[in-house]
């Protein structure tokens, strides 16, 4: 089966700008969720959707960052304003069910905010 | 709240021979699966090895094994016969029933030839 697919594969904005990446789970796949993984750390969850509804939201913060899964397949997370402690590499990963195994983990995106 | 610790920031380990990753993890779920991932620098996240909290063996896949010691609440790897393309990072990471993965910081391994 094909993986979880992530684009843009890197990006380097200048601090204040926008910029936004694009997630496709694997086919069937009704949980999606996005990580940030600052360097040298480990991934931390940003959000959880089930279907294209969402289930945790907790440590995304919400006055810069937004996510969207229309129609629960695909998904967007957008960043607007961008600051310089945004640069990471944002993971998607989606599974079968909400529970604990079967993730599968994308290549992730990248993200160099200058 | 639910806590991953990994003590070693990195590792190195001779070519073919054996090597363990601590882990130990906290938590006050009585039901709760553990998940060690490889890192390599290409970045994806690649699942290698799970281990449910009430499951009495430990866990092995192939060159993997999880070394579990529920009462000491740590979860080990343990990679036999190393390989130059295991030089990785390696995260440990925990979630109970409904909740979402919390993950370790990692530790780096490298494989010398």
């Amino acid at each position: 089966e094909a993986g979880v697919a992530q684009s843009p594969r890197y990006k380097i904005i200048e601090k204040r700008q926008s910029v936004a990446f694009w997630c496709n789970p694997i086919s069937g796949h009704a949980t999606l969720y996005w990580y940030q993984q600052i360097l040298g750390q480990g991934p931390k969850l940003l959000i959880q959707f089930q279907n294209n509804g969402v289930v945790d939201d907790s440590q995304l913060p919400k006055d810069r960052f937004s996510a969207e899964r229309l129609k629960g397949v695909d998904s967007t997370l957008k960043i607007q304003p961008a600051k310089l402690e945004d640069s990471a590499v944002y993971l998607c990963a989606s599974s079968s069910r909400p529970q604990n195994y079967g993730y599968t983990f994308g290549s992730g995106t990248r993200l160099t905010v200058v | 709240a639910q806590k991953i610790t990994q003590t070693q920031p990195g590792m190195f380990v001779q070519e073919k021979e054996a090597v363990t990753l601590d882990c130990t993890y906290d938590t006050s779920d009585q039901s709760y699966g553990l998940f060690w991932y490889k890192q390599p620098s290409s970045g994806e996240m690649i699942f290698l090895i799970y281990q449910g909290s009430y499951d009495e063996q430990n866990a092995t896949e192939g060159r993997y094994s999880l070394n579990f010691q529920k009462a000491r609440k740590s979860a080990n790897l343990v990679i036999s016969a190393s390989q130059l393309g295991d030089s990785a990072m390696y995260f440990c990471a925990m979630s109970s029933y409904g909740q979402n993965f919390v993950f370790g910081p990692g530790t780096r391994l490298s494989v010398l030839p």
